[in-house]
């Protein structure tokens, strides 16, 4: 079965670096997804990049897409500790449904 | 902005008892999901509901477990009998279209089973 895997686990940065998160999945897809989740919190979705696309922009955040290695990458820049959360990679194949990885915990120190 | 709305926040329930999880997706919306996340887990699929009838759902979705959409805008988890393993985070999402956009995920319940 297809599935997002997130590294690294955790992550700790100075407020102020960018912080550079990637995933990797197995199977094909229509779609790769980041969410946010802050601790004990619901799901905040980020952005969404399509399998034809290779890169997407918005604001602070920079995602790509590399289909021929099936991998993504989230990029947050100039952090702020508001930015400390887990961040989830989250694939939709051909069943829709979305396949969620592991995720990767974030610290912004300040 | 329209949002999913999902009660209890928090449900502490007893081993072998009857949960059901309420969700109000968004209005305009006709694609529905349940996922759940056990503590410090990655977020599981459960199941998804189109049209009234289940679309797709997982292996983790078994007998114990139902939905239903009882009105035009409420849409239901019920657990039958409670173990301890269902003890997690429940998220319920809802989408306009079938693939390709976003999921609007509710804020969770989180269901405790002493």
């Amino acid at each position: 079965s297809q599935q997002g895997e997130e590294d690294p686990q955790a992550l700790s940065i100075q407020e102020g670096e960018n912080a550079t998160m990637n995933c990797s999945y197995k199977t094909s897809i229509n779609n790769l997804q980041w969410y946010r989740q802050n601790s004990g919190r619901g799901l905040v979705h980020l952005i969404l990049i399509r399998s034809n696309e290779r890169e997407k922009h918005s604001g602070r955040l920079r995602v790509t897409l590399d289909t021929s290695k099936k991998s993504s990458s989230l990029l947050i820049t100039a952090s702020r500790a508001a930015d400390t959360a887990s961040y989830f990679c989250a694939t939709e194949g051909h069943l829709y449904q979305l396949i969620w990885g592991a995720g990767t915990k974030l610290i912004i120190k300040p | 902005e329209p949002e999913v709305t999902q009660t209890p926040s928090h449900q502490v329930t007893q081993m072998g008892q009857e949960v059901i999880l309420r969700c109000v997706p968004i209005s305009n919306h006709l694609y529905f999901y349940w996922y759940r996340q056990i503590l410090g887990q990655k977020v599981e699929f459960l199941v998804s509901f189109y049209n009234n009838e289940i679309s797709e759902k997982s292996e983790i979705f078994d007998d114990q477990f139902s939905v239903e959409r009882p009105d035009g805008s409420n849409f239901t988890l019920k657990i039958r009998s409670t173990k301890l393993e269902d003890s997690a985070m429940y998220f319920c999402a809802s989408r306009v279209m079938a693939s390709g956009d976003e999921q609007y995920f509710g804020p969770g319940t989180r269901l405790t089973v002493t």
